[in-house]
């Protein structure tokens, strides 16, 4: 098993460009899970898809970022219109069970660092 | 609502001596707890998990972590630390209102020296 593949590792935007994050959760997961982590902070809850649904969104800013997971192909974080403040590492997560079932472990990928200059 | 505190920002050891990385929870109910470590560039791995069975829980690479409810908190410990240990700690509770969601606390550095 893979695990959780993220791509790109590191992405460089200039401001006003778009920004495209693509997650491959592993095999069997059907739950995906974004979190952004901004310079020495924790990780912050964005938005958890199933297959071809968003399921809670909370944590999104509600401007210029989307997140999609169809039915075939990676879960996709796209942020339009990039500025200095949207520079951090996002990560993905994936699991076999929605929140709340068998102690809810997410199996975490590698991230992709974002630099808007 | 959930939360955590982790009190240390950074930890220094020296190889080969006790570890103890502090957090509290906050919760109205018995919470799931877990921690996890992120190496430097890679993504993170969950080292431990508490879902109200055995108080004190067992992870992988030696570390483990005790519930206390009375003292609401989750200390992560390992006897003797390895430079490998060297890495970003996360305690993480799991929010168990609406859609259920982890909520990182902020997280603490351990730095172990020769």
């Amino acid at each position: 098993n893979a695990g959780v593949m993220q791509n790109p590792r590191h992405l460089v935007r200039r401001r006003g460009q778009e920004a495209r994050l693509r997650c491959s959760p592993m095999k069997g997961h059907s739950h995906v899970y974004w979190y952004r982590q901004l310079p020495e902070e924790g990780l912050k809850f964005m938005v958890y898809l199933q297959k071809e649904n968003i399921i809670d969104e909370s944590g999104m800013p509600k401007e210029r970022f989307s997140a999609e997971f169809p039915k075939e192909g990676p879960s996709i974080l796209r942020i339009q219109q990039v500025v200095r403040g949207d520079s951090a590492a996002y990560f993905c997560a994936s699991s076999p069970d929605p929140p709340g079932q068998g102690g809810h472990e997410q199996y975490f990928g590698p991230g992709t660092r974002l630099t808007v200059t | 609502a959930q939360s955590v505190t982790q009190l240390d920002s950074h930890v220094s050891v020296s190889e080969g001596t006790p570890v103890l990385l502090r957090c509290n929870y906050s919760s109205s109910y018995s919470p799931s707890l877990f921690w996890y470590v992120q190496h430097p560039n890679k993504g993170l791995q969950l080292l431990l998990k508490y879902t109200s069975a055995a108080t004190l829980v067992k992870g992988i690479n030696g570390f483990e972590a005790e519930f206390k409810k009375s003292e609401t908190s989750f200390h992560l410990t390992k006897p003797s630390a390895h430079m490998s240990d060297a890495a970003e700690y996360f305690c993480v509770v799991l929010m168990n209102t609406g859609f259920q969601k982890l909520v990182f606390g902020t997280g603490t550095r351990l730095l172990v020296s020769p």
